[in-house]
């Protein structure tokens, strides 16, 4: 099967800090992956695509200065939370989208982040 | 924004009972795709089913689609302690792999 790997798997940082999430695919290679917020006991909220080697596609209503993504290779994306507050506090997931399956999503495990 | 609805919200069940969790959803579609998230970990994909098919089964899971109605539903057959866990619906339509979620349901069952 497919893996996706985050890391961290949870953080806490002081207000004003910037925190970076890695997303990794581990056995298949990914031109484009996904970034996800999810707070307690809500859906997953979809906040950008991104695609290697090209600039990130922001949803409506997400701040692309505050989440900074990075795609530099088939099997990594990063996100990038700047100057992070308590507000940010959420659970993070990344999803890789495979080549040869176009329509089905691997997950990673999610990354809590929690600022203090 | 969310796609549409899942119902019910929650769910609590005995073990060895069936649950149906129902999804609606408003635009057009390509597939449907239902997840499974234990509490505060990633999600794990469980089926799809495409615009033109009706039924799909995997082990004790029965999805429906009726795109007539834009609604999908997932039947977990004789259920297990471990099913418990929340689950998702999500939309992908030609938007290159993108996905919309369901509010979700979470489904409790019961020893």
């Amino acid at each position: 099967g497919a893996v996706v790997s985050q890391h961290p798997s949870w953080v806490i940082c002081k207000s004003g800090t910037s925190v970076k999430i890695e997303c990794r695919s581990l056995d298949f290679q990914a031109t484009t992956m996904f970034w996800y917020r999810q707070f307690p006991k809500q859906s997953l909220m979809l906040m950008a695509t991104s695609n290697e080697g090209s600039k990130a596609t922001y949803e409506q209503g997400v701040e692309k200065d505050k989440f900074l993504i990075n795609h530099a290779s088939l099997t990594l994306s990063t996100l990038t939370v700047t100057s992070a507050h308590p507000e940010d506090s959420s659970f993070y997931i990344c999803s890789a989208l495979r080549r040869e399956l176009a329509d089905t999503q691997y997950f990673g495990p999610g990354t809590r982040l929690t600022v203090l | 924004s969310q796609q549409g609805e899942e119902d019910p919200q929650a769910l609590s069940i005995q073990e060895g009972e069936n649950a149906t969790m129902n999804c609606s959803y408003k635009t057009s579609i390509n597939n449907l795709q239902w997840y499974r998230q234990n509490s505060g970990r990633g999600l794990v994909h469980l089926i799809l089913i495409r615009s033109n098919e009706r039924e799909k089964h995997s082990g004790r899971l029965r999805v429906t689609l009726d795109t007539s109605k834009k609604s999908s539903s997932l039947l977990i057959t004789a259920s297990r302690a471990a099913d418990t866990a929340s689950y998702f619906c999500a939309t992908g339509g030609n938007q290159g792999g993108k996905l919309i979620f369901g509010q979700g349901t979470e489904l409790s069952v019961k020893p």
